[in-house]
């Protein structure tokens, strides 16, 4: 079985640009969560998604925003990029009835 | 509330020895305490987890103490070996019904040959 894949794997942009970063869940999986991770500030939960609803939110501004497909897949936005939105981008996949949840090698964000 | 406290920051070892990482919480409300071991580069892995109403689960050489008055668990890694360095988070959260974890600030670990 595949696992958790998240594109790209690196990603360069410059400030006040946006990104979008993909997340492809492990198949029959259909709960998405992303986190980020800094140096500073460890992982940070910014949301959670199931059957194309989101279920939580973590305390990150609305410069960051998500959404999942109907085949589960899901994507996260940064608009108005800062430099401090540098981190690695976790995205996590799990059944819904509780369990295990697998991450992704996420993708690496740097803000110029 | 919503914190995970965690120590030590990094951690030493020799190889054969017990390496044991520390966590604390707040919030009685948490049910489920997962410990993640992330390698560089890599996504976090699930390692080992336990729920509130089991005192101590053991999977090979990882265990998971609980002590629920305290508020506090740890991981034991017996028989420490150089591919265990690594760095390992605790976490907790409320299930079912969510992945919203709260992590701690992660150990990281050195296994010396």
């Amino acid at each position: 079985k595949a696992g958790v894949t998240q594109t790209p794997r690196y990603l360069i942009k410059t400030r006040g640009q946006q990104v979008t970063l993909s997340c492809s869940p492990i198949s029959g999986h259909r709960s998405v969560s992303w986190y980020q991770q800094t140096p500073g500030q460890g992982l940070q939960f910014l949301f959670e998604y199931f059957s194309e609803t989101q279920r939580n939110k973590g305390n990150f501004p609305g410069r960051f925003s998500g959404r999942q497909f109907s085949n589960s897949r899901s994507e996260m936005n940064v608009s108005t990029l800062e430099l401090g939105d540098s981190a690695l981008y976790l995205c996590a996949s799990s059944l819904p009835d509780g369990g295990v949840a697998f991450f992704g090698q996420g993708t690496r964000l740097t803000v110029v | 509330q919503q914190q995970v406290k965690q120590s030590p920051q990094s951690l030493i070892v020799q190889k054969g020895g017990i390496s044991i990482i520390n966590c604390a919480y707040e919030n009685t409300a948490f049910d489920y305490f997962p410990w993640y071991q992330q390698f560089p580069g890599k996504g976090p892995a699930l390692l080992i987890a336990i729920r509130p109403d089991v005192s101590e689960k053991k999977e090979g050489r990882f265990t998971i103490s609980f002590n629920k008055s305290a508020k506090q668990f740890s991981l034991h890694i017996m028989d420490s070996q150089p591919g265990d360095s690594a760095t390992y988070f605790c976490a907790a959260s409320f299930t079912p019904g969510t992945y919203k974890y709260i992590f701690g600030t992660g150990t990281r670990l050195k296994v010396l040959a």
